[in-house]
Order: C-alpha cells, then structure tokens, then sequence
C-alpha cells in the first residue's frame, strides 16, 4: 500500500523558534496533501491544503503566517511552525492523496509530537 | 459540520467478542466514508471505506454498515483482538470538497 513518511517523529524545541516538519509520499506522486493537528484525547483537526505547486488553502482559525506549508515537489510537503510556543505543542500529521478524483483515499503519516518548553 | 469532542468515548470488550463502533456524522450530502484505526502515536490507518449508494461492505473481520435515514455508521470488528486495542474514528466526504471531516473517535480496549 502507499506509504508515507513523516520527519522528524518528534521534537523539542524553546519557545520562539521555529520548526520544520517534512511529509514524503514513498511509493507515489501525491498530487494532494493534507496537514493535521492533534491534542491529546481529541480527534484531527485540519489545519491545510496544499496543492503541488500552488498556494496552501488554510481552514478557518490557522494562521497561515505562523504556519508556512510548501508543496514544492509531488513527493514533499513541509510544515513550518514559526516562533513556535508551549500551547503549539501537539501531535502533526500529515497525509497524502495520489489521484485528483475528489475521494481518493488518504494515506496518513506516522506523525510528528512537537513539545515546545 | 465538524464533531470534535474532548472526551474519547470509551468501549471495553473481552478478546474473542464482536465489537460495535458506532459514529453519527453530521452532513446529509456525504457520500463517502472511510473507518481509520489510530493507534497510540501513530497515524491513523485506513480500515474500509464504503460509498453512499451502499449500505453495507465487508473486509477482513470488519463490517461497515451505512444508514442514510439516520446519519449513522457503524464498524464491526468479528472475534476482537488485543491488536484491535485502538482509537476508531470515523470520517466523511462529499463530492465537489476534497477534505474530510473527521468523528470524535471511540477508543477500542480488548482485555485478554
């Protein structure tokens, strides 16, 4: 089946910098990819769209300032957390559709904790 | 719309029991859904998907049944393992949106 990887697996970092997040797609060209946040105990939430070689669309109440996504390549697409701080610390999944036929399945990452002290 | 909540609900079963998740979605216009099986800190996996103009669809062990009249799915998990131990959530889709909106996840606990 597809497979998609996530690096890195976790991460801590001091409040104010900033973090990168990679989602590769390992056995396919992922025309679509989709980034996530989980809190503990709660379910996906979906932060972003992003489409190879455009601009990401953003759901309503994520800054798109604060987190930059790019899909330069139909293999790769990474989430940048900037001046990150504790209450954007949670569980970052990614996922990754092949086809433009609109209910292609998601294939989801491993995910990425990130723990900002 | 979007149903999150900050409380798993939680269904306990003995290993070799059948289990029954259920999850209500919310927009009559879904026509596709798909079961994903999270696993503490991993990614969710997919398990079965089933389309609107179906309303019941086998896998290994498992069974999605789909009632439109009510906005209800329902996955069953035959003779449940300790391995099946796992938060379950559902999710929907409807043509012309290309995201999914996800259920607020039943966890799975299979005692031995």
């Amino acid at each position: 089946g597809a497979v998609v990887s996530q690096h890195p697996s976790w991460v801590i970092c001091k409040s104010g910098t900033s973090v990168k997040i990679e989602c590769r797609s390992l056995d396919f060209q992922a025309t679509t990819m989709f980034w996530y946040r989980q809190f503990p105990k709660q379910s996906l939430m979906l932060m972003a769209t992003s489409n190879e070689g455009s601009k990401a669309t953003y759901e309503q109440g994520v800054e798109k300032d604060k987190f930059l996504i790019n899909h330069a390549s139909l293999t790769l697409s990474t989430l940048t957390v900037t001046s990150a701080h504790p209450e954007d610390s949670s569980f970052y999944i990614c996922s990754a559709r092949e086809g433009i036929v609109l209910q292609e399945t998601q294939y989801f990452g491993p995910g990425t904790r990130l723990l900002v002290l | 719309g979007e149903s999150v909540g900050l409380h798993l609900p939680t269904l306990s079963v003995q290993e070799g029991d059948n289990s029954i998740i259920n999850c209500a979605y919310s927009n009559s216009a879904s026509d596709y859904f798909i079961w994903y099986k999270q696993e503490s800190g991993k990614g969710p996996q997919f398990i079965i998907d089933i389309r609107s103009n179906m309303d019941k669809r086998q896998g290994q062990r498992v069974t999605v049944l789909l009632n439109k009249t009510v906005k209800h799915l329902s996955l069953q998990i035959a003779a449940t393992q300790p391995g099946d131990s796992a938060v379950y959530f559902c999710a929907e889709n409807f043509s012309g949106y290309s995201t999914l909106t996800f259920g607020k996840g039943t966890m799975l606990l299979v005692s031995p």
